[in-house]
């Protein structure tokens, strides 16, 4: 199973709102409303941020906000703040009973 | 507090076998299920493999499958991941995490795995 397809890297500044894509087939996120997005600061504990495309975990600001389209999932960040500066990954249920990741997007706030 | 550590990481000669160790607290452990994912050196996340609530059913990414096993004790609350036949490429930071919602959502620090002679 091939990873879905995100940029390496986004940025923005202080109180802009940045967006990052992430690409799959139609055996993943195509098929199915089952992305999740990631923050992985390194060294830490990924945390989940997005889960079924849109939905967020209970303590996950509403700056962020997901959404879906055809085969492609995005995740928006809203007035980016110092402390969202971290990689970010996209998931997906994969129709096989896999799960693929994203290759992570570093996002710069600048 | 919700929480999962990892153990059990180190050098591993080409070829060998390693057993990780996920040790689950303050999760409703035998009704959660539980996959591990890895991150390479320089790379991103790759999912490894899932274990379910009653450790009966498991799913393994097609690069560990044959290789790895995924078990649990509910009684101890942990899960294990058995891995054999290391190669180079299982060189990675091997995280356990708790699978809800078709999402992970509650993750441990990692333990790091180096394959080499």
């Amino acid at each position: 199973q091939s990873a879905l397809t995100q940029p390496p890297s986004a940025s923005g500044s202080p109180g802009q709102s940045v967006t990052i894509s992430c690409t799959g087939t139609s055996s993943d996120i195509g098929a199915y409303n089952y992305v999740s997005w990631y923050q992985h600061h390194p060294g830490k504990a990924p945390k989940l941020m997005i889960f079924e495309v849109m939905k967020r975990p209970s303590g996950v600001p509403d700056r962020f906000s997901g959404s879906k389209s055809g085969n492609t999932a995005s995740l928006t960040v809203s007035g980016l703040q110092a402390e969202d500066e971290a990689d970010y990954y996209c998931s997906s249920f994969v129709v096989n009973k896999n799960w693929v990741f994203g290759g992570g997007t570093k996002l710069t706030v600048l | 507090q919700e929480q999962l550590v990892e153990s059990g990481g180190g050098v591993v000669q080409p070829g060998g076998s390693l057993r990780l160790s996920c040790a689950a607290s303050g999760i409703a452990f035998s009704r959660s299920a539980f996959d591990w994912v890895r991150q390479a050196p320089g790379k991103g996340l790759e999912w490894v493999g899932f274990v379910s609530e009653n450790g009966l059913v498991t799913w393994y990414a097609d690069s560990v499958k044959g290789r790895f096993s995924i078990s649990r004790d509910n009684t101890k609350n942990t899960v294990d991941l058995q891995m054999s036949s290391v190669r180079a490429e299982d060189t990675a930071v091997y995280y356990c995490a708790r699978g809800t919602n078709y999402a992970f959502d509650i993750w441990g620090q990692g333990t790091t795995v180096i394959v080499s002679s």
